[in-house]
């Protein structure tokens, strides 16, 4: 299986900050790799497709990048809002495989 | 606008089936792709498989001896069977509709199962 490893696994953080996580795939995927937002009681939220695409209606603080084995998410001037679990997604690979997750907390 | 909504026992007995529904309302499942996902508590999400527009199905490898995707599309339903449930398969279940090249653009509510004797 691809293992999709996320880093850092959380991260203190304040408004305005800028943000970046990462995602490293165990083996090239490409650019098939998914951005998601995961609020507490939510289901989550597409927020970048294919890496780099932003999906409609989602803010351009966010920015994804990256293809073959590394890629990342940026929030740039981080909100309230934006606190949440990021996943990353590869769909190249059967199975597909999501990573476990970055958790934004208030610093 | 297109909504899913699962739907299901919340409480299963160990070794026994867990069965799901997902509703689909705003959009034929005839079109597109239909999954079903689990996030375990502790965070980690679990792709277990999808059917598409024709019907054809596909499944995690890990799953597949116990999983099964179907649906009605005369009530624009799809359904996830797990067969010989252990308490590991305690998890939040999603269903999830694909757009263009995305795989799960739209998502369910989820709902949580929790297997117990």
């Amino acid at each position: 299986n691809t293992v999709m490893t996320q880093s850092p696994t959380s991260m203190f953080i304040s408004v305005g900050d800028r943000v970046t996580m990462n995602c490293k795939a165990s083996q090239n995927v490409g650019t098939n790799v998914d951005w998601y937002q995961q609020k507490t009681g939510q289901s989550p939220k597409l927020l970048i497709y294919g890496a780099s695409n932003r999906y409609t209606g989602v803010p351009d603080r966010f920015t994804g990048s990256g293809s073959g084995t590394d890629f990342t998410l940026t929030i740039s001037n981080m909100q309230a809002e934006d606190l949440a679990v990021y996943y990353c997604l590869q769909y190249n690979y059967n199975p597909w495989t999501f990573g476990g997750g970055t958790k934004l907390e208030l610093k | 606008e297109v909504q899913l909504q699962e739907s299901g026992p919340g409480l299963v007995k160990p070794s026994q089936s867990l069965s799901l529904t997902c509703s689909v309302t705003g959009y034929s499942i005839t079109s597109n792709y239909w999954g079903w996902i689990r996030k375990f508590p502790g965070n980690k999400m679990e792709w277990m498989g999808y059917i598409s527009y024709s019907g054809s199905t596909s499944y995690n490898p890990s799953l597949k001896s116990r999983i099964s995707i179907t649906r009605d599309t005369s009530k624009n339903q799809f359904f996830l069977q797990l067969n010989s449930v252990t308490t590991e398969d305690t998890a939040t279940y999603y269903c999830a509709r694909s757009e263009a090249a995305i795989p799960f653009a739209y998502w369910g509510q989820g709902t949580l199962v929790t297997v117990s004797s």
